[in-house]
């Protein structure tokens, strides 16, 4: 079945540094593909999405392109903040319900 | 314009007890989903509810487990004779089509302990 592979945390880095954070999928369809955060306590928040091959998500300086032929969505920003410390999730949706990975913890010191 | 909402937003319930959960969805939208999240980990769907239909409940374990999203009134996730296990934050998003595509808004969370 459908599934979603992402980097194993916690990722620590300092303010400024540049941030990636890998995830690859496995579907039998074309699925549209989600990165979501969740802050300590809170549900989670739709950070971008792209719905297509070679689609580019962009929200709040961050970034993650649809990679059909590495079978990829990367998340990637070049300078974090001490207030993006949170957990990240890749997911897709491929038949309406949607599967996520398990989720990486970034904390960024100051 | 109210999103997903969620009560009680914490639960503690002894084993063998009852837990009901509730979700309204964001206004407009029809489809449901409900997801467990154990301590430090992802999301794990569980079922997927139009108004009155369960579309899809793979994720739903086959015992103690319910879910319904009635014509009127909110959502709620049903969970009979809760063991320890069953500790965990249970997540209810809302889209307001189904298919692939669709963002879903994601609720609070309710936590529930079982004791």
């Amino acid at each position: 079945g459908d599934s979603v592979t992402q980097m194993e945390g916690p990722v620590t880095l300092s303010e400024e540094a540049f941030l990636t954070i890998n995830c690859t999928y496995t579907a039998t369809g074309y699925p549209s593909l989600f990165w979501y955060v969740q802050y300590p306590g809170e549900g989670l928040q739709l950070l971008l999405k792209a719905t297509k091959a070679d689609d580019k998500g962009s929200n709040k300086g961050f970034e993650a392109t649809y990679r059909k032929e590495t079978t990829s969505f990367h998340l990637e920003k070049g300078s974090v903040q001490v207030s993006d410390s949170a957990v990240y999730f890749c997911a897709l949706s491929d038949q309406g319900d949607m599967r996520f990975g398990a989720g990486t913890r970034l904390t960024v010191k100051p | 314009n109210a999103g997903v909402m969620q009560n009680p937003r914490h639960l503690v319930r002894r084993r063998g007890q009852e837990a009901r959960l509730r979700c309204s969805p964001m206004k407009g939208h029809s489809h449901v989903y409900w997801y467990r999240q154990l301590p430090e980990e992802g999301l794990k769907f569980m079922v997927y509810l139009q108004k009155e239909n369960i579309i899809d409940e793979s994720g739903m374990p086959k015992e103690r487990f319910s879910a319904e999203f009635p014509k009127e009134g909110p959502s709620i996730l049903r969970i009979q004779q809760v063991v320890r296990g069953d500790s965990a934050a249970y997540f209810c998003a809302s889209s307001p089509q189904g298919g692939q595509g669709h963002e879903q808004y994601f609720g609070p969370g309710t936590r529930l302990t079982v004791t």
